[in-house]
C-alpha cells in the first residue's frame, strides 16, 4: 500500500538557519504530493503541493519538488522565522487508492530566536 | 474566504456514551473526508462521501458510521465510546473533478476526550 517516510524530528533550528525536511513515499499509481503544517493546538493548513513529476511547490518562502526518479519531496527553506515553529506533514494523495491522505509521522520543528 | 467548519470544538465523553461530530464543508466542495488524530501522532483516513454515497473506506471502527446528507454536511457517529477513542478528529473537504480530485482543506477540528 501508499506510505509515506518522513525525518524525525525534532529539529531545532536558530532563526534565519536553513531548513530541509526529508520525505520519501511509495504509491501504487501517480500521487500528488503535499505539505501540511498544524500550529500548536490548531488544525492542518495546507502548505503547498505539487500534483506531477519535477513540479516545484512553493509557498511562504517554503519549497518543494516532486521528484519521481527518487520518490522524494523534501521540503526546504532558506531563512526560518521562530514564527515557523510547528510540527511538518508530508502526505500523497493516490488517485487509484481513492484520492486519501496518507500522511507521514510529521517532523516538529523549534525555531529558537 | 469560507474554510471547512466542525462542531463542536471540544468534547468530553463518558466511556460506552455515543457522540456525533458535525462538518459543513466549504462551498461548492461535494467531497467529504474524516481522518483521526491520536497524541502525538499522524492524521489516520477513516472514511469520505462523495455526492452523499460513501466513496472510501479506511480504518474506522464498526462501532463509527457517518453520512454526508443532502446539503453536503457529514457527521460522525461514534458509538460505544473508549478511552482509545480520544483523539482530534478532522473532517476535509474538496472539489472533484473528472481528472483528479483537488486539494483536501482541513477544518479545526473536534478535540475528543473519553474519560
Amino acid at each position: 500500500g501508499d506510505s509515506v517516510t518522513q525525518m524525525e524530528g525534532p529539529v531545532t533550528l536558530s532563526e534565519e538557519a536553513f531548513l530541509t525536511i526529508n520525505c520519501t513515499y511509495t504509491a501504487t499509481g501517480y500521487p500528488s504530493l503535499f505539505w501540511y503544517v498544524q500550529y500548536p493546538g490548531e488544525g492542518l493548513q495546507l502548505l503547498l503541493k505539487a500534483t506531477k513529476a519535477d513540479d516545484k511547490g512553493s509557498n511562504k518562502g517554503f519549497e518543494a519538488t516532486y521528484r519521481k526518479e527518487t520518490t522524494s519531496f523534501h521540503l526546504e527553506k532558506g531563512s526560518v522565522q521562530v514564527s515557523d515553529s510547528a510540527v511538518y506533514f508530508c502526505a500523497l494523495s493516490d488517485g487509484a487508492a481513492g484520492n486519501k491522505l496518507t500522511f507521514g509521522g510529521g517532523t516538529r520543528v523549534l525555531v529558537k530566536p | 474566504a469560507a474554510g471547512v467548519i466542525q462542531s463542536p470544538r471540544h468534547l468530553i465523553k463518558e466511556k460506552r456514551e455515543t457522540a456525533t461530530l458535525k462538518c459543513y464543508p466549504i462551498p461548492r466542495h461535494d467531497t467529504v473526508y474524516w481522518y483521526q488524530q491520536g497524541p502525538g501522532q499522524d492524521p489516520q483516513f477513516l472514511i469520505s462521501f462523495y455526492e452523499k454515497m460513501q466513496s472510501d473506506k479506511g480504518s474506522i471502527p464498526d462501532r463509527f458510521s457517518a453520512q454526508q446528507f443532502s446539503d453536503y454536511h457529514s457527521e460522525l457517529n461514534m458509538s460505544s465510546l473508549e478511552l482509545g477513542d480520544s483523539a482530534l478528529y478532522f473532517c476535509a473537504s474538496s472539489h472533484s473533478t473528472t481528472i483528479k480530485q483537488e486539494t483536501q482543506y482541513f477544518g479545526p477540528g473536534t478535540r475528543l476526550l473519553v474519560l
